[in-house]
């Protein structure tokens, strides 16, 4: 079945610690999108890539990196620069122009730092 | 820049109420507007849409209509299961850009 997947649905990190959560689509959907959910705060875009090889940051992209080397993934970074990475990340891919608005998400993966 | 105002939750309601969520938004030009879902440990889900004034997007029941009017996109549902507990967002996007969500509203249903 067509869909997106985000993996480890679990991740537990230790402070100093980079982590990456996997994104895969097959879709063939042009764009990818990384966002944040904490509770009360909505989502928050980080980072977003139209097409392969190119990306833009999101509202809170500091902290985060991500890579777009094939359409089908994109993964995300999760830095030691970042100051509270302990969330729900939520990774989600459209077809582009003017249905970017009709996102299909992944289950999301939620990371702890301890 | 754009935005999306939900009103706050937690919405309380038992089985068979009639619901609405208020949603209003600010934006330059001429944006589509949408309500996602997202069930207890979900990713979301397109509940509807509207891609232009006036428009009423429905779907499972629920309903929304894009007032530009008054810059609004509440969602309604006349009677409502305990099936529909989740969070709803609403959301907007101007073609080419990243979707804006509103912060969310959580929905209780019971018995």
């Amino acid at each position: 079945d067509g869909g997106i997947t985000q993996s480890p649905k679990y991740l537990f990190r230790k402070e100093g610690q980079n982590v990456t959560l996997s994104c895969e689509q097959n879709l063939n959907h042009d764009a990818m999108y990384w966002y944040r959910q904490d509770p009360g705060q909505g989502l928050r875009l980080i980072y977003y890539s139209q097409i392969v090889n190119d990306f833009q940051k999101g509202d809170i992209a500091e902290g985060y990196s991500v890579s777009r080397e094939k359409k089908e993934s994109f993964p995300l970074t999760v830095t030691s620069a970042q100051k509270n990475p302990t969330a729900f990340y939520l990774c989600a891919s459209s077809t582009s122009g003017r249905n970017t608005g009709e996102l299909f998400f992944g289950e999301g993966s939620r990371l702890t730092v301890l | 820049g754009d935005s999306v105002t939900q009103m706050e939750g937690p919405v309380t309601l038992s089985e068979e109420a009639f619901l609405t969520i208020n949603c209003t938004y600010t934006a330059t030009g001429y944006p589509s507007l949408f309500w996602y879902v997202q069930y207890p440990g979900e990713g979301l889900q397109l509940l509807l849409k509207a891609t232009k004034a006036d428009d009423k997007g429905s779907n499972k029941g629920f309903e929304a209509t894009y007032r530009k009017e008054t810059t609004s996109f509440h969602l309604e549902k006349g009677s409502v299961q305990v099936s529909d507990s989740a969070v709803y967002f609403c959301a907007l996007n101007q073609a080419g850009t990243a979707l804006i969500f509103g912060k969310g509203t959580t929905l209780s249903v019971s018995s």
